[in-house]
């Protein structure tokens, strides 16, 4: 089944400790992307990769880290973590042209639910 | 600056009655436009996409859209809404594969 996944779903943590959320798809996207979700707000572009080794920032980059190593994984650090990141976190991916597959449709993850203390 | 406005908050209709959800862009060339609904509690699907070509784009559960360069919007459109339709719904453009700008959503209502 194609999916994207993300892990973990839900998370509870406190100021300054260092977090990763993993983000993985089985389609073989180029295009992998991190957003957060606030009322009010929408979702939010935190970072985008277009292939691996090439990520860049979206709107609300800073707090934030990203790597892709690999095809698959696009994983989202937390170094030093904050109240105000406290959110809805969604992974997606998508083909990069419109010619390819779904045509840039993005597929998105169940979502993580952070709460920083 | 380039940007996505969904002018509505929030919306309520009867059940059976038409909907339409306002949507808008500032970008200087046309990009790729999305209607995604979310669902309480839920992820993100996709109702449909305008790439190029036919401006009126039909997509699933019955929605469709329409594209009009004049007036930088992209309408989403149902003629008789359903219950299972409340959910909010997100606009969103593609800057040509770089970055991916959604409006702020719309939250619709539905009346029985």
């Amino acid at each position: 089944e194609a999916q994207v996944t993300q892990n973990p779903r839900y998370l509870i943590t406190v100021t300054g400790k260092k977090l990763t959320v993993t983000c993985s798809q089985n389609m073989n996207h180029e295009y992998m992307s991190w957003y957060r979700q606030d009322p009010g707000l929408g979702l939010r572009q935190i970072y985008y990769s277009m292939n691996v080794e090439v990520t860049d920032k979206g709107d609300v980059p800073e707090g934030y880290k990203v790597s892709r190593k690999e095809k698959r994984n696009f994983p989202l650090i937390l170094e030093s973590p904050s109240p105000n990141q406290t959110s809805l976190y969604f992974c997606a991916s998508s083909p990069l042209t419109v010619t390819s597959g779904s045509g840039k449709t993005q597929y998105f993850g169940p979502g993580t639910r952070l709460l920083v203390l | 600056a380039q940007s996505v406005t969904q002018p509505d908050i929030h919306i309520t209709v009867s059940e059976g009655a038409s909907l339409e959800l306002r949507c808008n862009y500032s970008y200087g060339a046309t990009p790729y436009l999305f209607w995604y609904v979310q669902s309480p509690g839920q992820g993100l699907q996709l109702l449909l996409k305008y790439f190029s070509g036919d401006t009126l784009v039909q997509g699933i559960k019955g929605f469709e859209a329409e594209f009009k360069r004049s007036q930088s919007s992209f309408n989403l459109r149902k003629p008789s809404v359903h219950w299972s339709d409340a959910a909010e719904y997100f606009c969103a453009v593609d800057n040509y594969g770089q970055n991916f700008v959604f409006g702020p959503g719309t939250r619709l209502s539905v009346l029985p």
